[in-house]
């Protein structure tokens, strides 16, 4: 069993800060690495795809890095906003297609 | 362009009744997944299909369930004789028939509630 994590679990943040949050799996399963942004009452959104060591991705304020030797990626926010209130999910694909999540890091962005 | 479309959108049964769930890929594509949220839990993949063809199934209960796309029309997800554990919502989504790594594009779930 593939064990994703993600941490923290949940975060509330005030508009404006900067936040991160961490996805760790096991390296030696590594083939890709998904980004996936979920509001509620809509359906999961994904953000990145990233499958190099060192790999950096951004999209506007939202930029994620990616350490497969030791079995991380980090997703960044910057200055926050209410809008970006949303659960934040991580998914392994170990090259079977069949992606494994993490249970998501729930973001809440006070105005 | 339709992106992945799920319906029911919710769904009702009585136990012992059958649930079938329904999903059409997005516009060329031509790999469908299904996963399954129960309630307070992530995402948990069930299963991997192609056209006429099933990829990956490893996630899949072994009895009740099963699941097809066939070479034309939705593919369905379907539950025979549903128990309240069944009760979840179950999301269907699609990538082209590419390098693995094509992100997912979800479609809005179908809540299962058993009664």
């Amino acid at each position: 069993i593939l064990n994703v994590e993600q941490s923290p679990q949940s975060l509330h943040v005030q508009e404006g800060d900067s936040t991160n949050f961490t996805c760790s799996f096991p390296s030696s399963n590594f083939y890709a690495l998904h980004w996936y942004r979920w509001e509620t009452a809509k359906s999961p959104e994904a953000l990145f795809v990233m499958t190099l060591n060192g790999d950096e991705k951004k999209k506007g304020r939202i930029s994620a890095t990616l350490n497969t030797k030791e079995g991380y990626s980090y997703l960044y926010i910057k200055g926050s906003q209410p809008e970006d209130s949303a659960t934040y999910l991580c998914a392994l694909d170990t090259g079977r297609r069949a992606l494994t999540f993490g249970s998501g890091t729930r973001l809440q962005v006070q105005p | 362009n339709a992106g992945v479309m799920q319906n029911p959108r919710h769904l009702v049964r009585r136990r012992g009744q059958e649930a079938r769930l329904r999903c059409s890929p997005m516009k060329g594509h031509s790999h469908v997944y299904w996963y399954r949220q129960l309630p307070e839990e992530g995402l948990k993949f069930m299963v991997y299909l192609q056209k006429e063809n099933i990829i990956d199934e490893s996630g899949m209960p072994k009895e009740r369930f099963s699941a097809e796309f066939p070479k034309e029309g939705p593919s369905i997800l379907r539950i025979q004789q549903v128990v309240r554990g069944d009760s979840a919502a179950y999301f269907c989504a699609s990538s082209p028939p590419a390098r693995t790594n094509s992100p997912l594009h979800f479609g809005n779930g179908t809540r299962l509630t058993v009664t």
